[in-house]
């Protein structure tokens, strides 16, 4: 199993402002992917962070306002830009392990916008 | 479209109980199918996942799961539940072959009492 770091855990930042939040995997995957549980909802799908090219976005989510870096087959960031209230969700890396049969997810960056 | 139905939002069982959280899936494809458990401020655990083979799936902390392609189903059960089983509960659905671009539920919270 791959095991899944993400910084920071927690969050409260001003309106406005930005937050780059990083994800690391203790081995080398293919895909990484950027999820968005909203409070008391389920998750959902913002983007596939892929390696050496732009990331692919799931409808209802920009570049703009969630850029989203892989440098690497172990790293990834996303950045949540501009930030308003209605950004305050938990936000979770996941990765899919070799066999493409599973999907590990991080621990979350609680983030609280005021 | 693929899409996650968990008609219960919240399901209270006294401890040792058996108890049955539902889940029904659209899609027109052959799907992956998956439940991951979420502990109050943890990230998301597989409990078990359906690819392929044998309708009825084991998987840890004494959960099993059903596939019922003509009702097109998924419930989780446990025959007797702990306390420690408190969180909440989500099925997801994926097309085979795409296993971390999941179609989540909205989830179910499981409250086990004394």
């Amino acid at each position: 199993s791959a095991v899944i770091s993400q910084k920071p855990s927690r969050d409260i930042c001003q309106r406005g402002t930005s937050l780059t939040i990083q994800c690391q995997v203790d081995s080398q995957v293919t895909m990484m992917f950027w999820y968005r549980q909203q409070p008391g909802q389920s998750l959902t799908l913002i983007a596939t962070a892929n390696q050496g090219s732009e990331a692919t976005y799931e409808s209802g989510f920009v570049i703009d306002k969630f850029p989203i870096s892989r440098p690497n087959l172990t790293f990834s960031t996303l950045t949540v830009s501009n930030m308003s209230p209605e950004d305050s969700s938990i936000y979770l890396c996941s990765v899919e392990n070799q066999g493409n049969t599973e999907a590990f997810f991080g621990q979350g960056t609680r983030l609280t916008v005021v | 479209a693929q899409s996650v139905t968990q008609l219960d939002s919240q399901v209270p069982v006294f401890e040792e109980a058996p108890v049955e959280l539902r889940c029904n899936y659209s899609s027109s494809v052959s799907v992956y199918l998956f439940w991951y458990v979420q502990y109050p401020n943890q990230g998301l655990q597989l409990l078990l996942k359906y690819l392929s083979g044998s309708t009825l799936v084991k998987g840890i902390n004494g959960f099993e799961a059903e596939f019922n392609k003509s009702q097109t189903s998924f419930h989780l059960r446990k025959p007797s539940v702990h306390i420690s089983d408190t969180a909440e509960y989500f099925c997801a659905v994926s097309q085979g072959g795409a296993t971390n671009k999941l179609i989540f539920g909205t989830g179910t919270l499981l409250a086990v009492q004394p």
